[in-house]
């Protein structure tokens, strides 16, 4: 049981470039988030998804988008890389709200923009 | 807007002795507090969570309590000991129309040397 699995685990891209971080989770959980981790800012939600085919905004999703196709997978995307969006990039998921079991986490991939 | 404090920032302390974590909520309608750990250069461990009708939950040298009148959640680690140096983190879990998105404070960095 692979848990929630993230890929890919580090990134270096050059402004304006764009890629797809993939999360992938094997729990048959209905929640995803993105969060991303910064220096002196903690962990603040990027977007999140509450099933499959939708998707909303979080505290900071400007510069993001997302998508999620299939239940265990949530796409998040970088349109056109800056340097504010250097961070490590943590996606959780958890079966329901309102369930009262944890957020399990990725293990983060680590992006830097140059 | 939700806010979570965590004091102290960090913390050192010889391997062996007792110690308490605080966290500070502003929603008194909170539904859950979620505490992790994390590891340097890895993802977030789920330690505890407490419900809101609960006030303290264990797991072996751990021990969660919450009290939402005030506002306040601890950690309690009993027998420190040099493996348990990590970031701990607490997250609120608003419940509701937040759909489970958490709310992190911003970590206290435990060191425990031999």
């Amino acid at each position: 049981n692979a848990g929630v699995t993230q890929t890919p685990k580090f990134r270096v891209l050059k402004t304006g470039q764009s890629m797809t971080l993939l999360c992938a989770q094997d729990m048959n959980h209905e929640y995803m988030y993105w969060y991303r981790q910064d220096p002196g800012m903690g962990l603040r939600l990027i977007h999140y998804s509450v099933g499959e085919g939708t998707t909303a905004k979080g505290e900071v999703p400007d510069g993001y988008n997302v998508s999620r196709l299939k239940k265990q997978n949530f796409l998040l995307g970088l349109e056109s890389a800056a340097p504010s969006q250097t961070s490590v990039y943590f996606c959780a998921s958890t079966p329901q709200w309102y369930s009262n079991q944890p957020q399990h986490f990725g293990d983060g991939t680590r992006l830097s923009i140059l | 807007k939700q806010e979570v404090t965590q004091i102290p920032a960090a913390l050192s302390v010889p391997e062996g002795e007792n110690l308490v974590l605080n966290c500070s909520f502003t929603d008194s309608a909170i539904y859950n507090l979620q505490w992790f750990r994390q590891d340097p250069g890895k993802g977030l461990t789920s330690l505890l969570l407490i419900q809101s009708s609960q006030r303290e939950q264990t797991s072996g040298r751990l021990n969660a309590s919450l009290d939402k009148s005030s506002g306040r959640s601890t950690l309690y680690i009993a027998a420190s000991q040099p493996g348990d140096s990590a970031t701990y983190l607490c997250a609120e879990n608003a419940g509701g129309t937040s759909y489970g998105k958490l709310t992190f404070g911003q970590g206290t960095i435990l060191t425990v040397h031999p």
